[in-house]
């Protein structure tokens, strides 16, 4: 089984709908990430958690919301969505401070179309 | 705050050849540096990592990189590919000290050619 999981793999959707994409964890990391993945522009942050108790915005998070409902799972909201939202979205985790040097450990995506 | 540039978005190359993914870097702290590897409709893997020490890193499937600190730049190179080298190649920066989150360069699409 992988070690981070993203559920669903493809989603296709309508604009207005609300969309959530979940991740789960069997690392034992603290800290969960949400990316976005568009060609050409690489992957962006859209929010990020360094424990249960705490959620930060990254560079892109007008649109979406997050909740971190326990240790191993984040789960990205989308309240009503948007085609320029269709996106390849990337949940990841990675070690707690004190061993953390930024390496992030990916879960396999989740494709999403807004139509 | 950090940033990535990768400066070729697509490399194209004949199989066994040498190859060269540029990549520079932007910061004013002390940073570790990251390939991360996107084959077709998979996640990222690690390739490999310069956290200290030795500026030459070798990573998975032969792959290597360069630190160089003046020139703030983290190259990877392979000296023969194979077709199965096939993949988007993201290089990515963070922050040795505060709160380390991962700055990904734009990807370089490496296609081998038989």
């Amino acid at each position: 089984d992988a070690d981070v999981t993203q559920t669903p793999r493809n989603r296709i959707t309508k604009t207005g709908k609300r969309i959530m994409l979940e991740c789960s964890q069997t690392k034992g990391h603290d800290r969960m990430y949400w990316y976005r993945q568009d060609p050409g522009l690489g992957l962006r942050l859209i929010y990020y958690s360094f424990d249960v108790k705490d959620i930060n915005k990254g560079e892109i998070s007008d649109g979406y919301s997050v909740s971190r409902q326990a240790q191993a799972k984040f789960s990205l909201s989308l309240e009503s969505a948007i085609p320029n939202q269709t996106a390849l979205y990337f949940c990841a985790t990675s070690a707690h401070l004190g061993t953390n040097t930024g390496e992030l450990f990916f879960g396999e995506g989740s494709r999403l179309t807004v139509l | 705050a950090q940033s990535v540039t990768q400066l070729d978005s697509q490399v194209p190359v004949f199989e066994e050849a040498p190859v060269e993914l540029r990549c520079n870097y932007s910061s004013s702290v002390s940073v570790y540096l990251f390939w991360y590897v996107q084959y077709p409709n998979q996640g990222l893997q690690l390739l490999l990592k310069y956290l200290s020490g030795s500026t030459l890193v070798k990573g998975i499937n032969g792959f290597e990189a360069e630190f160089n600190k003046s020139q703030t730049s983290f190259h990877l190179r392979k000296p023969s590919v194979h077709i199965s080298d096939t993949a988007e190649y993201f290089c990515a920066v963070s922050r040795v000290q505060g709160a380390q989150k991962l700055v990904f360069g734009q990807g370089t699409r490496l296609t081998i050619n038989p």
